[in-house]
């Protein structure tokens, strides 16, 4: 166990469902991380928090709505997804600054259907 | 921003020969890049990291050099054993860049029987 849990573990939704991944730390880091893992991009970064403020969006569509309510709690709220979002979603944290080692979670399984 | 280019994309050695993997970076303010290992159904971890005030690390049969002047860095595995078998990423990454951290494409290592 890293100490960086993720929910749902799989996920099949419908392109008009709305749902939400959570991810969980309790490694007392200051920023969290949400990659997307597709066969086409390995490790693409979406988000960034740092310290709980949003420093990096990597122009990722809006379907996408990451939330931060602390340095523990990361969700990414989903909506009007397309087939092609399906992939495999990894949580990340890490001390501040991005120049650490980075503790991923297992992954949520996504399929939009 | 950074480029992190990564290659090869697949290779396969002999088990006990060595394998070794390239990356390249874009942004000369990068200080420090770091090693994760991804197996089949499991999350990446980190397996070894470099700063730029460092050359060369070893860790058992692991070891990464750094060369600053031409933005490269490398990964080398020694003795290769059936459990080295992973996608390999490579990353780059600086404080003056907001926790931001660029990964390559990665590398999946088969090591041969």
């Amino acid at each position: 166990e890293t100490g960086v849990t993720q929910t749902p573990r799989h996920l099949v939704m419908g392109m008009t469902n709305k749902k939400s991944l959570k991810c969980e730390q309790h490694l007392g880091h200051n920023a969290m991380y949400w990659y997307k893992q597709s066969a086409k991009k390995p490790l693409e970064l979406m988000f960034v928090y740092s310290l709980e403020e949003r420093v990096e969006n990597n122009s990722v569509p809006s379907r996408f709505s990451p939330e931060c309510p602390n340095s523990s709690h990361l969700f990414l709220h989903l909506h009007t997804l397309q087939p092609e979002d399906s992939a495999l979603y990894l949580c990340a944290s890490g001390a501040q600054g991005g120049v650490s080692e980075q503790f991923f979670g297992p992954g949520t399984r996504l399929t939009v259907l | 921003g950074e480029n992190v280019e990564q290659h090869p994309s697949t290779l396969s050695v002999q088990e006990g020969d060595s394998a070794v993997i390239k990356c390249t970076y874009s942004d000369s303010a990068s200080n420090y890049f770091p090693w994760y290992k991804q197996e089949l159904g499991k999350r990446p971890q980190l397996i070894i990291d470099i700063r730029s005030n460092v050359g060369e690390k070893k860790d058992q049969r692991i070891a990464v050099t750094l060369n600053k002047t031409a933005k490269h860095f490398s990964l080398h595995i020694t003795e290769t054993q059936p459990e080295d078998s992973a996608v390999y990423f490579c990353a780059a990454s600086s404080m003056n860049r907001d926790d931001k951290i660029i990964f390559g494409k990665g590398t999946r290592l088969h090591i041969l029987p």
